[in-house]
C-alpha cells in the first residue's frame, strides 16, 4: 500500500445525517489536503492539515464541516446534518513536508458522497 | 479575473499529433506549477510539475513556464487515445502557500 487511502469509496446518507470521510496519507507524507469536486465543476480546496494542526481552512464552509488530523490515525473530514448540496466527490491528497511550496500532492481515489 | 484560466475545450487532436494545453494564472507569487490528468470518474493523477522558467521534459510530456507572462503550458507529443482525459493546471505558492488552485481543466480527445 503505497498510495493515499480513502474510505469509504462510496457513501450514501440521508438528509440530516452525519458523514465521516477518512484519509490515510502516503507513507512518509505528513501533510494532508481535502478537496471537493461538485458535479460538472472543478476541484476546490477545502482544508490543509498537518498532524494535530489545521494550517489553512479557508475553503471550508463555515458551518457543518470540520476536519482533523490526529497524532495517530487517519485524517477525518466530518460533515454534520448533510444536505443535498453536499453530494460531491471528496478527494484527499498528501505531500511530504518540504521547502516552500514545491512538494507535489498525490491524490487518493476519493469518496463519492450521495445525499438522498 | 479567474485565478487560473484554461480553455475548457474540448481539444481534439488526431493520434500521433502534438496536443498543446495552455494555462494562465493571476497570482504573481505562484512558485510551483502542477499538471494533473483526470479520467472521467477518477481521481487527479500528477503528470508533471515545474518550478523554473523554461521547459521541462518527461517522456512524451513537456511543461513550459513563463512567470513574466504568468503562463504555463503542457505539450503532449505522439498523442494516444489513452491520453484522452481532462487536464488540470494548478499553481501553488504565493498567497496560497499550501493549497492547489485548480483551473476548470481542458478536455482532450485524441481520435484514432
Amino acid at each position: 500500500n503505497a498510495g493515499v487511502m480513502q474510505n469509504p469509496r462510496h457513501l450514501v446518507r440521508r438528509r440530516g445525517q452525519e458523514a465521516r470521510l477518512r484519509c490515510s496519507p502516503m507513507k512518509g507524507h505528513s501533510h494532508v489536503y481535502w478537496y471537493r469536486q461538485l458535479p460538472e465543476e472543478g476541484l476546490k480546496f477545502m482544508v490543509y492539515l498537518q498532524k494535530e494542526n489545521i494550517i489553512d481552512e479557508s475553503g471550508m464552509p463555515k458551518e457543518r464541516f470540520s476536519a482533523e488530523f490526529p497524532k495517530e490515525g487517519p485524517s477525518i473530514l466530518r460533515i454534520q446534518q448533510v444536505v443535498r448540496g453536499d453530494s460531491a466527490a471528496y478527494f484527499c491528497a498528501s505531500s511530504r513536508a518540504g521547502q516552500g511550496s514545491n512538494q507535489p500532492q498525490h491524490f487518493g481515489d476519493g469518496t463519492r458522497l450521495s445525499i438522498l | 479575473q479567474k485565478e487560473v484560466e484554461q480553455n475548457s475545450g474540448p481539444l481534439s487532436v488526431p493520434e500521433g499529433a502534438i496536443a498543446s494545453l495552455n494555462c494562465t494564472y493571476s497570482d504573481r507569487g505562484s512558485q510551483s506549477f502542477f499538471w494533473y490528468r483526470q479520467y472521467s470518474g477518477k481521481s487527479p493523477e500528477l503528470i508533471m510539475f515545474i518550478y523554473s522558467n523554461g521547459d521541462k521534459e518527461d517522456g512524451r510530456f513537456t511543461a513550459q513556464l513563463n512567470k513574466a507572462s504568468q503562463y504555463v503550458s503542457l505539450l503532449i507529443r505522439d498523442s494516444q487515445p489513452s491520453d484522452s482525459a481532462t487536464y488540470l493546471c494548478a499553481p501553488k505558492g504565493g498567497t496560497s502557500y499550501g493549497k492547489l488552485t485548480f483551473g476548470q481543466g481542458t478536455i482532450l480527445t485524441v481520435h484514432p
